[in-house]
């Protein structure tokens, strides 16, 4: 299997604009999760999904922040209008729970995005 | 917070030498897992822990994990210049899912 699928790897954009960011999961895996890291918070969950459907979206700053899991092989994470403070990277990560608990993830090579 | 704090957040060390990372946290898990992450990288998955287990071996890591005192420690013996990289700790409970500590950051010289 190639891993998690990110694109793009790096977005440069101006603020206002509408910026989407996709990932391709591990075949088979039924968790798919978001995370953001900067410098100054770290790594930060944004949102899951369990067999497509989100199940917790408490990570996502704002109203601004939109993520879709149309079908078990495709994701995007959206934000619009795009602001400065967005910059950061954006990593997409997969799992198989083969219990109720959480279990090994699989990180993607995450976009590195940055808003003027 | 749920989150993992670690210690100590910045280590250099000769190569060769052991590195030792610590991991506390605050609420029941069910287990405890350990990913590096080189600069300009993904996270990558180095070792599970279990909630029932005590110590587990990977090729030159070695990982300890005390529930009754809610801690965990990664060692790194015979570290490498390649070794050079950040380690978070991420806690595994029954929320579905990771919670991860802001971080080791290892540089071994060579």
């Amino acid at each position: 299997d190639a891993g998690v699928i990110q694109s793009p790897r790096h977005e440069v954009t101006e603020m206002g604009q509408e910026v989407t960011l996709r990932c391709k999961p591990i075949s088979g895996h039924d968790y798919l999760f978001w995370y953001r890291q900067t410098m100054m918070r770290g790594l930060e969950l944004l949102i899951y999904f369990n067999n497509n459907v989100p199940i917790d979206d408490s990570g996502m700053p704002e109203d601004r922040f939109s993520a879709k899991m149309p079908n078990a092989s495709f994701s995007t994470l959206k934000i619009q209008p795009s602001e400065p403070r967005d910059s950061a990277v954006y990593f997409c990560a997969s799992s198989f729970h083969w219990t109720a608990y959480p279990d090994t993830q699989y990180f993607g090579p995450g976009t590195r995005l940055t808003v003027l | 917070s749920q989150q993992g704090e670690e210690d100590p957040q910045a280590l250099s060390i000769q190569e060769g030498e052991n590195a030792t990372m610590n991991c506390s946290y605050k609420t029941s898990i069910n287990n405890l897992q350990w990913y590096r992450q080189n600069s300009g990288r993904g996270l990558v998955h180095l070792i599970l822990i279990r909630s029932n287990e005590r110590e587990k071996h990977s090729g030159r890591l070695r990982v300890t994990l005390d529930t009754s005192k809610k801690s965990s420690s990664l060692l790194i013996t015979a570290s490498r210049a390649a070794d050079t990289a950040s380690y978070f700790c991420a806690l595994s409970s029954n929320t579905g899912k990771l919670i991860f500590g802001q971080g080791t950051t290892l540089q071994v010289k060579p």
